[in-house]
Formats: structure tokens, C-alpha cells, sequence
């Protein structure tokens, strides 16, 4: 069965410390893998997706296939970085995990 | 440009009642989606449409959730007799064709509180 698990509800972070969301999939084939955000009062954006392999915002985050993950890191966190965060894989549909939300603190 | 824009932004209605949830998506976009987001749950997937279509309804939970994109543009999420464990928000997005490639972008939603 498809599926994604993002095991970490809330993850507090100070400012200027390194970011890492977890992210874990279970799909059989070749999955895209992306990474929204939705900021507090905005409608749910994407943030980024693994085949661009680019970095939006200071974010990365790498595909391994061997432990079906995909986590987001930053290495220095921002106040603004706050907000919450799905990880996602499609084929057609997009099936979301649960989300965590990021707080920073100052 | 606009984008995707859904109404009403919230809607109560009473359990047993029958609600329209409304979805416009971008100009030019044939794929449009539906979601449904319950407190604490990432966005679960209900149904999407490729043109006037419906190319999969998988998510639908039951035969009470029916969807519509009579014109290829807008379309309806139809609840018949609600039911209290329909409270959530409502999401629409669209993308200009299905397919993994195609940005998906999303709408505001519309909070659902069935009383």
C-alpha cells in the first residue's frame, strides 16, 4: 500500500540551529516525492520535489531509495521557516503524510 | 493571475443536511482535485477529474460524497445527509494536465462544520 509517515508531530527548533523533518514512504515503483508547506493562514504550497533536486528557501531534502526516505533539512533555521509540513508522494493523486509542524524559536 | 478559488470559505450546517462546497480552478487547467483535510490528518485524497471526466473517485469515502465538472471548469463537491465526521476542510486544486510532472496548486479550502 502506498503510504507516508512523517513521525514527528511538532519538532521545536531555535533559531540558527539545523532542521531535519522526517519523511518515510512505502511504494512500489519509482515514487515522486515532494514536500509542501503550509504557513499560518496561507493555502498549502509546494515547497519542493526530489526530481528538481533543488534547494527553495535553504531546504533540501534527498531521496533514498535503500531507507524509502525523504527527509527536509536546513542547516541554520529561520523564524519565518515556521509553519507546517507534509511530505507527499503522487502518481496521479497526491497521498500526504500526516504533516509536522515546525515551530522555531527565537 | 488568479488563482484557485473555492466558496464558500466556511459553511455550518446542520447533520442531515445536503451542502454544495464550489471549486474554480486556474484558467487553462483541465485537472481538478478534491481533498478533504480532518483536524491533525494531512490532506486525504476524494476524487479528481482529467477534463469532464472523473478519473478516479477512489477516494470518495461513501455513495453520500459526489462530485460534478459539467464544463470541464468548475466543478461541485456534493454531500448528501451530512454527518458529524464530515467536519474537516474541503481542498481543491488543479494542474494544467494529470500526471506526477504537473504542479498541483491548491486552493484555500472550505471548512466544513456539520452541528
Amino acid at each position: 500500500a502506498q503510504r507516508v509517515t512523517q513521525p514527528e508531530k511538532l519538532l521545536s527548533v531555535f533559531k540558527g540551529a539545523p532542521v531535519e523533518l522526517k519523511c518515510n514512504y512505502s511504494y512500489s515503483g519509482s515514487p515522486e516525492l515532494f514536500w509542501y508547506v503550509q504557513y499560518s493562514r496561507q493555502r498549502l504550497q509546494l515547497l519542493l520535489r526530489h526530481i528538481s533536486r533543488e534547494s527553495i528557501k535553504g531546504f533540501t531534502a534527498d531521496l533514498n531509495k535503500g531507507e524509502t526516505s525523504f527527509h527536509l533539512k536546513k542547516p541554520f533555521a529561520q523564524e519565518e521557516d515556521s509553519a507546517m509540513y507534509y511530505c507527499a508522494l503522487r502518481d496521479d493523486k497526491i497521498i500526504f503524510g500526516k504533516g509536522t509542524r515546525l515551530h522555531i524559536l527565537p | 493571475g488568479a488563482g484557485v478559488s473555492q466558496t464558500p470559505s466556511n459553511k455550518v450546517t446542520e447533520k442531515g443536511k445536503y451542502v454544495e462546497l464550489r471549486c474554480d480552478p486556474i484558467s487553462g487547467h483541465t485537472a481538478l482535485y478534491w481533498y478533504r483535510q480532518s483536524l491533525g490528518q494531512g490532506p486525504e485524497f476524494l476524487i479528481y477529474f482529467q477534463g469532464t471526466g472523473a478519473a478516479d473517485d477512489s477516494g470518495l469515502p461513501n455513495d453520500r460524497f459526489f462530485a460534478v465538472r459539467p464544463e470541464g471548469s468548475v466543478s461541485t463537491l456534493k454531500i448528501q445527509r451530512t454527518e458529524r465526521g464530515d467536519s474537516a476542510v474541503y481542498l481543491c486544486a488543479s494542474s494544467l494536465t494529470a500526471g506526477a510532472y504537473n504542479e498541483q496548486f491548491f486552493g484555500p479550502g472550505t471548512r466544513l462544520t456539520v452541528l
